[in-house]
């Protein structure tokens, strides 16, 4: 069974700051990987999709990786803002039948200004 | 402008009473979906449908109902029978399934049942 996992659960760094997200899946046998904001009380937006033949996608000062192998996702964000501060979900597409994608419980960020 | 669109945002009821939350779509999407989300546990599917007419039971089914008339409409019934009710219930949908799409969120309704 497909499980996905973000640790930490929360995050505060202080403006300015690099900083990297991260997302682990049990199982490689994925289609894809997505990357998502949320603010308190929103709905998810959809930060970058990795697709399971990609090693990365870029989107301004985000840039999400993908490690098949070794179950791995990280989502680094350049130059962190206080409008950066959110929930992040990582979500997966499992290979199979079903059409159920696997979401992690998500890391809430906090950047100090 | 194309998305998805909920309502309402905020929803109250009394216990033993059935409610619906609306969920509209204009991206001309085959696939939608009804997640909900509590704290502290992330987001659980209810229901999915992936073509009008045709839908199935998620992971936490029990105590809900959906109907698939139009392409463009996935309207959730929350019954009686769901024995915790409050929650953030978050509408999605992407542009078919069983593909690597990419899936997209309405803006969540909050019901509370007292």
């Amino acid at each position: 069974k497909q499980e996905v996992t973000q640790i930490p659960a929360a995050l505060s760094v202080p403006e300015g700051e690099n900083l990297v997200l991260n997302c682990s899946f049990t199982d490689s046998a994925i289609y894809n990987l997505q990357w998502f904001r949320q603010d308190p009380g929103k709905g998810l937006t959809s930060l970058l999709l990795i697709q399971s033949s990609q090693r990365e996608q870029t989107s301004g000062r985000l840039n999400a990786s993908l490690d098949k192998s070794s179950g791995r996702s990280t989502l680094y964000i350049a130059a962190s803002q206080p409008g950066d501060s959110a929930t992040y979900l990582c979500a997966v597409r499992p290979r199979n039948r079903d059409d159920k994608i696997i979401f992690g419980k998500g890391t809430r960020l906090h950047i100090l200004p | 402008d194309g998305g998805i669109t909920q309502s309402p945002k905020y929803l109250f009821r009394k216990e033993g009473q059935n409610v619906t939350l609306s969920c509209e779509q204009n991206l001309n999407h085959d696939a939608m979906y009804w997640y909900r989300q509590d704290p502290g546990q992330g987001l659980r599917l209810i229901y999915y449908s992936q073509i009008v007419n045709d839908f199935q039971k998620g992971d936490i089914a029990e105590g809900y109902s959906v109907s698939r008339e139009k392409k463009e409409s996935f309207p959730l019934t929350v019954t009686s029978a769901q024995k915790n009710p409050t929650a953030f219930y978050l509408c999605a949908s992407s542009i078919g399934s069983g593909q690597p799409y990419e899936q997209y969120f309405g803006p969540g309704t909050r019901l509370t049942v007292t």
